[in-house]
Parts: structure tokens; sequence; C-alpha cells
């Protein structure tokens, strides 16, 4: 069985800070590794995933992760955060090679505060 | 906008009563998946349909049940509802056979009273 960890259900920083969203995943095989957003009212948005290759991987909005596999991490960063990042963030795995984009398990989410 | 569309936004059931979700799916996609986000939590996977068939279950009763049509668009189906069914429902569609991103509805929130 999968399962995902995030650490930290709740993280401020000030508006130009580092952004650091913690994700430790337990997998028997490698899996493929997602973080969504959130915004309030709305569905979820694909942010960046790592299936295969390079494991620093870039998103949308200025994110990206990086797959540490000895750590079992897939932590989400940003360098200068900005108020519109405001918003939940759900780290997510899915088993590989199985076309199961859409079997996934999620985290109980990081809500990412921005201020002044 | 994801393409993902699912009706109605919101609605109010009564405790033991029955509700019918519904999600049509991104165009070229044959797979449709569903999700419960009970609030302050992640998502939980509830089942998969792929040719009108359920492709995979979660930890959920029978009383959930789904279908899937021929144009791929999507149903849920709880049965004798319960308070802790109060839920944002999410559906996701994707393309079966590749490990290419699943798009998601906004949801329909789903209040038991």
């Amino acid at each position: 069985a999968q399962s995902v960890t995030q650490l930290g259900s709740h993280v401020s920083v000030s508006e130009g800070a580092l952004v650091l969203l913690r994700c430790n995943y337990s997998s028997s095989v490698p899996p493929y590794l997602f973080w969504y957003v959130q915004y309030p009212n709305q569905g979820l948005q694909l942010l960046l995933k790592y299936t295969t290759g390079a494991t620093l991987v870039k998103g949308i909005n200025g994110f990206e992760a990086e797959f540490k596999k000895s750590e079992t991490s897939f932590h989400l960063t940003k360098p200068s955060a900005h108020m519109s990042d405001a918003a939940e963030y759900f780290c997510a795995v899915s088993k590989p090679n199985t076309g199961t984009a859409s079997k996934l398990t999620f985290g109980t989410g990081t809500r990412l505060q921005v201020t002044l | 906008e994801t393409g993902v569309t699912q009706s109605p936004t919101h609605l109010i059931k009564t405790r033991g009563q029955q509700v019918t979700l519904r999600c049509s799916s991104q165009s070229g996609h044959n797979t449709v998946s569903w999700y419960q986000q009970a609030l302050g939590q992640g998502p939980q996977f509830i089942f998969q349909y792929y040719r009108e068939e359920e492709n995979g279950r979660g930890n959920f009763p029978p009383r959930f049940s789904g279908l899937q049509f021929p144009n791929y668009s999507s149903e849920l189906n709880v049965n004798a509802l319960e308070l802790d069914d109060s839920a944002l429902y999410l559906c996701a569609s994707s393309l079966q056979g590749s490990d290419t991103e699943a798009f998601f509805g906004q949801g329909t929130r789903l209040t038991v009273v």
C-alpha cells in the first residue's frame, strides 16, 4: 500500500521568502509523484509531476520539486513567495507503469499562508 | 479551465436519502475517477471507471456506486446517505494506458443534514 505524509498542516511565509512544503512517501516500488494546488472552492490543479528521468522537476508558477529516493521525499519549493501562492497544496503518489494517472493517494495537505 | 465539468456544484440532502452526482470528462479522455474530500482532508479515491466498467475501488462501502456512459461521462451514486458523507466530491478524467496528467473538475459540495 502507498501512503503520503505532509509535514506541517499550515505553513506561513512572508512575501518574497522561500517556500518549502514537505512530502514523504511510502511505497513498495518507486512511485510517480505529484503536487497539486487547490484554491478555495476550486478543484485541483497540477503543479508538477515526477515519473522518470531528471529528479529535479520544474512546474508552473515558479515551483519545483526534487525526488530523493534515498529519503523517500518529494519536497516542493519556490524561491520567492507571492501573495497569489496562498492556497492548499497536496502531495500525491500513484503506481508507475499501470496507466493509473488518476488512481492517486493524497496527503492531508498543507495550507500555505503568505503575509506582507 | 480543465474541460472537466461536474454538476451540481452544491446540494443539500437529508440523511437516508440517495444522491446522484455527474461528471463530464475532458474531450479525448476515456477514464473517470471519483474522489471524496472531507473538510480539512486530502481527497480519497472512491473508484475509477474505464470502458463502462469499474476499474479499481478504494475503501468505500457498496452504497457508493457509479456508472460510465459510452461518451465517457460518469455518475456517482450514494445510497442511504450518512452525515459523514458530507464532503466535496471530485471527478478526474484521464487517458487509460497513459501515466499523463489527470484533470480535475471543480467538484460538487454535498451537505447531508
